[in-house]
């Protein structure tokens, strides 16, 4: 079964909305999530690692005030999308590694700004 | 920064077996991976690789790898329709600040027909 949770699995909202993204261990505690994003037919690009009970690391070109990254407990990462605008719509995907085994992937989160 | 490389379709006839081709670039890679998504879904962790092995057996799948060459390889026998999904190879990179990032290929898209 799965041992990483994202929801909502689809958003549509207007242009100006501000859009959260959850990211839940299952069964596990992480210290460390990933989030990624994908664009159609393209790979997945990481666009920060997200850490419990400290700021986020940022990859560069992301922005830290667009998408705003919480990591409130060691089990549950949150994304948000600030003023969201049609370039943003994208597939969302988070990660976590549990322990030293792989990073498990959640099942994504469809994003579609009118 | 790190690369991955990826050939991006492949085609197969149902039973035949399919062999996806991958080569990285990172030299202290320890772990290389073979994650499966399907259209509209996340990642499916299908099987992973230590750097010190040469290659790695799961039912149908047989992961080589030559770490001289950076060449990384995922082998499917009697591929089924239901393997028609994309293929993404990825490497696990360490980075000094603590954590760890995988760096993912563009994805091979593997068509099965009948």
């Amino acid at each position: 079964g799965a041992v990483v949770s994202q929801h909502p699995s689809w958003v549509i909202c207007k242009s100006g909305t501000s859009v959260k993204i959850e990211c839940r261990s299952l069964d596990f505690q992480a210290t460390t999530m990933f989030w990624y994003r994908q664009f159609p037919k393209q790979s997945l690009m990481l666009m920060a690692t997200s850490n419990e009970g400290s700021k986020a690391t940022y990859e560069q070109g992301v922005e830290k005030d667009k998408f705003l990254i919480n990591h409130a407990s060691l089990t549950l990462s949150t994304l948000t999308v600030t003023s969201a605008h049609p370039e943003d719509s994208s597939f969302y995907i988070c990660s976590a590694p549990q322990g030293n085994q792989p990073q498990h992937f959640g099942d994504g989160t469809r994003l579609s700004i009118l | 920064g790190e690369d991955v490389e990826q050939s991006l379709f492949l085609s197969v006839r149902e039973g035949d077996s399919s062999v996806i081709n991958c080569t990285y670039t990172d030299s202290s890679s320890t772990y290389l991976y073979w994650y499966k998504q399907e259209p509209g879904a996340g990642l499916q962790l299908l099987t992973y690789i230590f750097s010190n092995m040469d290659m790695k057996q799961d039912q149908r799948l047989t992961v080589l790898l030559n770490k001289k060459d950076k060449h990384l390889s995922l082998r499917i026998a009697d591929t089924q329709t239901g393997d028609s999904a994309i293929y993404f190879c990825a490497d696990l990179n360490m980075f000094s600040g603590g954590y760890n990032k995988l760096i993912f290929g563009a994805g091979t898209r593997l068509a099965v027909h009948p």
